[in-house]
């Protein structure tokens, strides 16, 4: 059971639009604590995807962006690509527990 | 280019202990957090523990599944972040990745990580 809830999976046809939520409580995003995003595609290492809830690192398509509320975020990727089928995180700091993970969400594009 | 490159993973006995290194080049080791992240087969990602800077006191955090058992230490002059890993257990069986750390706590730098496998 992760501290940040995202759902197993999201489904979407090519060029379609997905989101991901990310759950959290009072105890990590409701703190004001940032909320960052990490894509896993397989065969590869994590890659930073979203850092300080909606800022995106060099390198990384503007059909990928994130936002945050009280004690939520979401992930939205627009334009969906076949080369974006893989897993996703969210990430946050827990007052309690230090950088917490959500339980990830597999990208599958149809 | 900045680069971690993890070692020192492979098959070792429940019990016993594991040293894994992570060498980075290309960025100013001594001045960033270090951090470790494992994923075991099927699951998701879990965060381990990460050791900050010297001008930030060092500070380590560990998770609570490896508090005790795990210890993260660092070698500034050699551009290495270490994970001591005492008294394995088979569910510490993951890939381990090493990342730097940012201010606000996000994994900018990841390696490629290196398996390792707790069995008798």
């Amino acid at each position: 059971q992760s501290v940040l809830t995202q759902p197993p999976s999201v489904s979407g046809a090519p060029g379609q639009r997905v989101t991901i939520s990310c759950t959290g409580s009072s105890s990590n995003i409701g703190t004001g604590h940032d909320v960052h995003w990490y894509q896993h595609l397989p065969g590869t290492a994590p890659r930073l995807l979203i850092y300080g809830n909606n800022n995106r690192p060099s390198g990384i398509p503007d059909r990928f962006s994130a936002s945050k509320s009280a004690t939520s975020a979401s992930l939205a990727i627009t334009g969906l690509q076949a080369e974006d089928e893989g897993d996703y995180y969210c990430q946050s700091y827990d007052r309690r527990l230090s950088a917490v993970f959500g339980g990830g969400t597999k990208v599958t594009v149809l | 280019e900045v680069q971690l490159v993890e070692s020192g993973g492979g098959l070792v006995e429940p019990g016993r202990s594991l040293r894994l290194s992570c060498t980075a080049s290309g960025f100013k080791f001594g001045d960033y957090a270090m951090n470790w992240v494992r994923q075991a087969p099927g699951k998701g990602l879990e965060w381990i523990g990460f050791i900050k800077s010297a001008p930030y006191g060092g500070t380590i955090e560990y998770a609570a599944s490896v508090k005790g058992r795990f210890i993260i230490s660092r070698d500034d002059s050699k551009n290495i972040a270490y994970l001591q890993m005492n008294s394995v257990k088979t569910e510490d069986t993951a890939v381990y990745y090493c990342t730097d750390l940012q201010f606000y706590y996000y994994m900018d730098v990841w390696g490629k990580g290196t398996t390792v496998t707790v069995t008798s």
